[in-house]
């Protein structure tokens, strides 16, 4: 079975700090994808990134930054120089390979970031 | 404009009243999924897709059903069984690459 844990419910910053959202996952696949999906609130998930598990490289995209570590079946995600449009819950998830059936999204329980100007 | 349309935005529903929520995509995918979403809480699946004329129950089906007669469309039925409907009713689509994209979502209240 596979499972996602995001063990902040929420965090507060104040604009332009850095704030890191944790994401510990299991699985007993050997081939998955990791992805992390912005829920602003509007509603709508927002996707932000996929990364497959034979990619160990971290990424860095503008102001997001995603620490992905195999050994600790971990997948951060890092905002640096938040801003107050980052404010909404952040979701990681986790999907077994694309050829599985169903192919489904594992869902943590996702962090809501709220930035204070 | 290519994507995923849901209605509608905001639905009522009395005890005992079968309700429909609309999914429909002109991204040309082939799978797609319901997914429920109570307050505070992550996403937990209710179907999914993956060709015209069959679905899948996920981890919540009970008191749900689907049908998959159009490529473009997968609409749920939320039935009496449901007990506790109240909730955010995400549609979503799949292409080859494993991402999903997802509708902009029911809220789903039962009076």
């Amino acid at each position: 079975a596979q499972k996602v844990t995001q063990a902040q419910t929420e965090i507060s910053v104040v604009e332009k700090e850095d704030v890191t959202l944790d994401c510990v996952y299991e699985t007993r696949d050997t081939t998955y994808y990791l992805f992390w999906y912005k829920q602003p609130p509007s509603g709508e998930l927002v996707f932000l990134i996929r990364r497959n598990s034979f990619d160990e490289q971290n990424e860095i995209s503008g102001r997001y930054s995603w620490n992905f570590q195999k050994s600790t079946s971990s997948f951060n995600f890092t905002i640096t120089a938040s801003q107050v449009v980052d404010s909404a819950v952040y979701f990681c998830a986790l999907s077994a390979p694309q050829w599985a059936a169903g192919n489904k999204l594992t869902f943590g329980g996702g962090t809501r970031v709220l930035v204070k100007p | 404009d290519g994507g995923i349309t849901q209605s509608p935005k905001y639905l009522f529903r009395k005890e005992g009243q079968n309700v429909t929520l609309s999914c429909e995509q002109n991204l040309n995918h082939d799978a797609m999924y319901w997914y429920r979403q109570d307050p505070g809480q992550g996403l937990r699946l209710i179907y999914y897709s993956q060709i015209v004329n069959d679905f899948q129950k996920g981890d919540i089906a009970e008191g749900y059903s689907v049908s998959r007669e159009k490529k473009e469309s997968f609409p749920l039925t939320v039935t009496s069984a449901q007990k506790n409907p109240t909730a955010f009713y995400l549609c979503a689509t799949k292409w080859l690459n494993n991402e999903q994209f997802f509708g902009p979502g029911t809220r789903l209240t039962v009076l």
